[in-house]
């Protein structure tokens, strides 16, 4: 069974600070996406990186994959209250997506006002 | 275009009963994938279903469960003879051409009592 891990766990911090959530697992990953979950609602894809060693951009989040494609991170500048909310990475071993998506258990972060 | 579509939104069942749910996948994406989450233990995969076919059913229970995805129609998940533990939220999840990346519907949640 493949293994990803989350940390932290829970994240409190406040409005204007900046945090890094992580994903790391002892296999390679084909590919990993990274998810935000609000409650009550369905995962949103934020990102899929691919390559090892990509950084990609979304506004005030920089994701990041790890060169041996076994590690993720999440940066989040300035956070704001909106980005409160479960962050959830998910990846992908095999070609072709047969054994499907396995996610972390995710990190819950609060952005207090 | 409409996202991936589940219904019933909330689902309450007896013990005994059976459940349906159903998953609509995004137009042109027809590779279906179900995920059960419980609190604390993230999301679980299921099933990987292309139409008309079951791909990967490693991650659901042998007994009870069953899924389908018709040729015509949404995607079915069919759980017989429910028990208490069977409530969960369920996340369907499609993609167009297999798992690079997913999206998910809002999910339905089933409570057995």
């Amino acid at each position: 069974t493949q293994l990803l891990e989350q940390s932290p766990q829970f994240l409190s911090i406040q409005e204007g600070e900046n945090l890094t959530v992580y994903c790391n697992s002892s296999s390679v990953f084909s590919s990993l996406q990274w998810y935000r979950q609000e409650p009550g609602e369905g995962p949103v894809l934020l990102v899929t990186v691919v390559t090892g060693g990509e950084v990609k951009k979304l506004k005030r989040l920089t994701f990041q994959f790890g060169d041996a494609r076994k590690d993720s991170s999440l940066h989040i500048t300035a956070a704001q209250p909106g980005d409160t909310g479960l962050y959830l990475c998910a990846g992908a071993w095999g070609g072709g997506g047969a054994d499907g998506l396995t996610f972390g258990k995710g990190t819950h972060l609060i952005i207090q006002p | 275009n409409a996202g991936v579509m589940q219904n019933p939104r909330h689902l309450v069942r007896r013990r005994g009963q059976e459940a349906r749910l159903r998953c609509s996948p995004m137009k042109g994406h027809s590779h279906v994938y179900w995920y059960r989450q419980l609190p604390e233990e993230g999301l679980k995969f299921m099933v990987y279903l292309q139409k008309e076919n079951i791909i990967d059913e490693s991650g659901m229970p042998k007994e009870r469960f069953s899924a389908e995805f018709p040729k015509e129609g949404p995607s079915i998940l069919r759980i017989q003879q429910v028990v208490r533990g069977d409530s969960a939220a369920y996340f369907c999840a499609s993609s167009p051409t297999g798992f690079t990346e997913a999206f998910f519907g809002q999910g339905t949640r089933l409570t057995v009592v």
